[in-house]
């Protein structure tokens, strides 16, 4: 069985400051993992995501995230916060169902406040 | 691509009522996935298909949930004698045949049983 568990469900930062969303996860298999974006009444976009491989994955909007098989921690991280980045954010790890099914288990989520 | 779009967006229905959504994935995409997220929780896997075939269904999808795929294309989500329990966002998503290929997601349907 997987889990995700991500710390804080409230994150507030200022503009320009550095932003972290923590995400731990547990899995049986080597996990793949995700982090998605959602903004008010939309669906969920992609943000990374991690299959195997260099362990520190780039995606969009400046956001990076390193995997560390020893924390079993996925955090995610952006140098400079912009108002831009306010929304919720969700870490997601998955497992392979049947006829290779990507079930993906997402953590809670954290909404993350941008302070001018 | 024009992304997978989901029909209606909100729908607000009394209980004991039945309810159908829809979704239209990538068009390429043979795999497609349903996933319903209830206020402050993360999306939570219902059922998947690949082609015209279910081939997963959670133990979240009680017996008053059908899906189905007639043609490998758009897939409709109903919801027979809907309870006040089953409002949510109901969340289509679409994928590749391919292991690595992350899950593009829909908008969302909001179901408010009142």
């Amino acid at each position: 069985a997987q889990s995700v568990t991500q710390l804080g469900s409230h994150v507030s930062v200022s503009e320009g400051a550095l932003v972290l969303l923590r995400c731990n996860y547990s899995s049986s298999v080597p996990p793949y993992l995700f982090w998605y974006v959602q903004y008010p009444n939309q669906g969920l976009q992609l943000l990374l995501k991690y299959t195997t491989g260099a362990t520190l994955v780039k995606g969009i909007n400046g956001f990076e995230a390193e995997f560390k098989k020893s924390e079993t921690s996925f955090h995610l991280t952006k140098p400079s916060a912009h108002m831009s980045d306010a929304a919720e954010y969700f870490c997601a790890v998955s497992g392979v169902g049947e006829q290779g099914a990507q079930k993906l288990v997402f953590g809670q989520g954290t909404r993350l406040t941008i302070n001018p | 691509d024009t992304g997978v779009s989901q029909n209606p967006r909100h729908k607000i229905t009394k209980r004991g009522q039945n309810v159908t959504f829809r979704c239209d994935p990538i068009s390429e995409h043979n795999r497609l996935y349903w996933y319903r997220q209830t206020l402050g929780q993360g999306p939570e896997f219902l059922t998947y298909f690949q082609n015209e075939a279910q081939l997963e269904k959670s133990r979240l999808l009680s017996d008053r949930f059908s899906a189905e795929r007639p043609k490998g294309s758009f897939s409709t989500l109903e919801i027979q004698r809907t309870e006040q329990g089953d409002s949510a966002m109901y969340l289509c998503a679409s994928s590749p045949f391919s292991d690595n290929s992350p899950l593009h997601f829909g908008n969302g349907t909001r179901l408010t049983v009142t």
